[in-house]
């Protein structure tokens, strides 16, 4: 089945600890993204990839960094210096281009602070 | 930057009853998109407007868009309990670069 995969499904980081989370897609998209949710609201983008390589600032880039090696994956590492990392983390990929087409998501991450 | 502005925050319906919901949202944009969430879930992709588009159906979805208003509405009929979840709205502008700008949602709750 094509789509998108995010693992772990819940991660627990320990203070002063980066943590990697995973995003693979076999769509062949360009394209990719990551959100943050935090409860009851919207998705706040952190890094987009457009293609392998390179990578932009979304609007809360802060305490986090990404790497685009291969098309298919788009590591996020929530580092230490992200104070508030407790979050739902979501991966997405799309076409690239705009008009932006439609996201594609994985079925997210769980992040939370031991 | 929060561009998109989702009306009511949260709605309770009985199953048989429409559903509405509005964005309204601040830019010119290109095109506007709205996602289904299910609580812990990924986001799925409902429908595509486009900047040049008034109306648009898929199946019991019906979404209409005023770009003078700068606002759309998503309109569920006959809702079932299967339809209970977080629905957002999502603009595509140029100002905004390559990337969708999301609002906070409307949690629609329908009762069976």
């Amino acid at each position: 089945d094509g789509g998108i995969t995010q693992s772990p499904k819940y991660l627990f980081r320990k203070e002063g600890q980066n943590v990697t989370l995973s995003c693979e897609q076999n769509l062949n998209h360009d394209a990719m993204y990551w959100y943050r949710q935090d409860p009851g609201q919207g998705l706040r983008l952190i890094y987009y990839s457009q293609i392998v390589n390179d990578f932009q600032k979304g609007d809360i880039a802060e305490g986090y960094s990404v790497s685009r090696e291969k098309k298919e994956s788009f590591p996020l590492t929530v580092t230490s210096a992200q104070k508030n990392p407790t979050a739902f983390y979501l991966c997405a990929s799309s076409s690239p281009g705009q008009p932006v087409g439609k996201l594609f998501f994985g079925s997210g991450t769980q992040l939370s602070v031991l | 930057s929060q561009q998109g502005e989702e009306d009511p925050q949260a709605l309770s319906i009985q199953e048989g009853e429409n559903a509405t919901m509005n964005c309204s949202y601040k830019t010119s944009i290109n095109n506007l998109q709205w996602y289904r969430q299910n609580s812990g879930r990924g986001l799925v992709h409902l429908i595509l407007i486009r900047s040049n588009e008034r109306e648009k159906h898929s199946g019991r979805l019906r979404v209409t868009l005023d770009t003078s208003k700068k606002s759309s509405s998503l309109l569920i009929t006959a809702s079932r309990a299967a339809d209970t979840a977080s629905y957002f709205c999502a603009t595509d502008a140029w100002e905004y670069g390559n990337k969708l700008v999301f609002g906070a949602g409307t949690i629609l709750r329908v009762k069976s």
